[in-house]
């Protein structure tokens, strides 16, 4: 079967260093996505990687690696609006989303 | 108004209960989605519609009903639920239904609709 796995719940301290880790198997891969989830609120699109690497945006990078089924989302100098749940979510060989369960994130001054 | 708009954002019905929930966007996407979110477990894909044609259906019991009139409304029609069917129903369009390597295809949802069945 297909799989994504992320830790459940995250705790860090603003200002801070946070990585979320997801890890995949799927029938094939044609890219994978983290979105942003404040409770009560719409998923939002954080970030896209197909290729091997990182990928900067700001305060927020996404690494890939796809020889490992393995990505992550690093977060910079957290900040307290940073608190929210993390979906990774993998793009099949059908093209199909493989969702994650999601981590929530909780941010402590 | 601009992105993807979801009504009613909570809604409370009875198991004999016949209610719909409505989806509207304003991207110009051709591609919309009904998904299912539940504490604790991965987004589950309900409908798919391209060009407001269905293209899939995942298995959904068939007390939930998707219509699409037009490629910018989409609604989902619930009758007979059951109490587990009370979750978080998110709507959500893209581009296209089929990304490619080069292409994103990124969805945009909705706020959601928090349906609970009693």
């Amino acid at each position: 079967g297909q799989n994504i796995d992320q830790p459940t719940e995250m705790t860090a301290t603003e200002g801070a260093i946070v990585q979320i880790n997801c890890t995949y198997q799927t029938s094939g891969f044609n890219g994978l996505f983290w979105y942003q989830q404040h409770a009560g609120e719409a998923p939002t699109f954080l970030s896209y990687n197909v290729l091997d690497g990182l990928e900067e945006k700001g305060r927020f990078s996404s690494f890939l690696s796809r020889s490992k089924g393995y990505s992550y989302l690093l977060l910079k100098e957290l900040q307290m609006k940073d608190s929210a749940s993390y979906l990774c979510a993998v793009r099949d060989s059908n093209y199909q989303l493989i969702w994650g369960a999601g981590t929530k994130l909780i941010i402590k001054p | 108004e601009t992105g993807v708009t979801q009504t009613p954002r909570h809604l409370v019905m009875g198991m004999t209960n016949k209610k719909s929930l409505k989806c509207e966007q304003h991207l110009g996407h051709n591609a919309m989605y009904w998904y299912k979110q539940s504490a604790k477990k991965p987004l589950e894909l309900m409908f798919v519609y391209n060009f407001k044609e269905q293209t899939e259906n995942n298995s959904v019991p068939s007390r939930f009903s998707p219509e699409c009139p037009n490629s910018s409304h989409l609604f989902l029609h619930l009758h007979t639920l059951q109490p587990e069917d009370s979750a978080l129903y998110l709507c959500a369009s893209s581009q296209e239904t089929s990304g490619s390597a080069s292409g994103a295809n990124v969805l945009t949802f909705g706020a959601g609709s928090r349906l609970t069945v009693l």
